[in-house]
């Protein structure tokens, strides 16, 4: 079974900083998915990587394969960034449903 | 297609009820699971579908749990003789044939037993 690590916890930032979300895992995957969850909303998929790096407005994801880590980072944080950050792999080889990280907070204030 | 819809958004029960939950995924989806998430905690696997078989059962799925698909459409979790343990988020996802291509997930059934 996979386990998935995802640091920090808790993240709080100023307006315009740059932000810097890691998750590691403990077994080979094909893909990796970076998840969003807003206080008591439902989760939104903000990346699936199986290789390299992906972009999406002001949010990169990149994965490192051989070294089973990823991080998300994003650009210009906003107020509106503040959500849950989930990371979620395989989980395991055969499978192909998710295991998820415990999440980060992340809290930008203006 | 609107994604994935799940029916009801809040339920609260009291303890002893039993009680169903609806996912409908996206259409031309075959793959569905089901997860359940605690407070201040990632969401767990609880069971997956591929078209109307359930292929996969986390050991969290009691036997108080049971879900089905029977179409290979819609899917229902049920949970029965529910205990205050049992309060959660009910999260449904679907995804395309092509390993977790456009994995799709829904807003949730909040459980509340009192």
């Amino acid at each position: 079974k996979n386990e998935v690590e995802q640091s920090p916890q808790n993240l709080t930032a100023q307006e315009g900083e740059f932000i810097t979300i890691n998750c590691s895992y403990s077994v080979g995957i094909s893909a990796l998915h970076w998840l969003q969850q807003h206080p008591g909303g439902g989760i939104v998929s903000l990346f699936m990587l199986s290789s390299g790096k992906k972009k999406h407005g002001r949010l990169i994801a990149t994965i490192n394969i051989q070294e089973k880590h990823s991080s998300l980072h994003i650009t210009a944080s906003h107020p509106r960034d503040s959500a849950v950050y989930i990371c979620a792999v395989p989980f395991n080889q055969a499978g192909t449903a998710l295991i998820f990280g415990k999440g980060t907070t992340l809290s930008v204030s203006s | 297609d609107t994604g994935v819809s799940q029916d009801p958004r809040h339920k609260i029960t009291k303890r002893g009820q039993n009680v169903t939950f609806r996912c409908d995924p996206i259409s031309e989806h075959n793959r569905l699971y089901w997860y359940r998430q605690t407070l201040g905690q990632g969401p767990e696997f609880l069971t997956y579908f591929q078209n109307e078989a359930q292929l996969e059962k986390s050991r969290l799925l009691s036997d108080r749990f049971s879900a089905e698909r029977p179409k290979g459409s819609f899917s229902t979790l049920e949970i029965q003789r529910t205990e205050q343990g049992d309060s959660a988020m009910y999260l449904c996802a679907s995804s395309s044939p092509a390993p977790f291509y456009g994995y799709t997930f829904g807003s949730g059934t909040r459980l509340t037993v009192v």
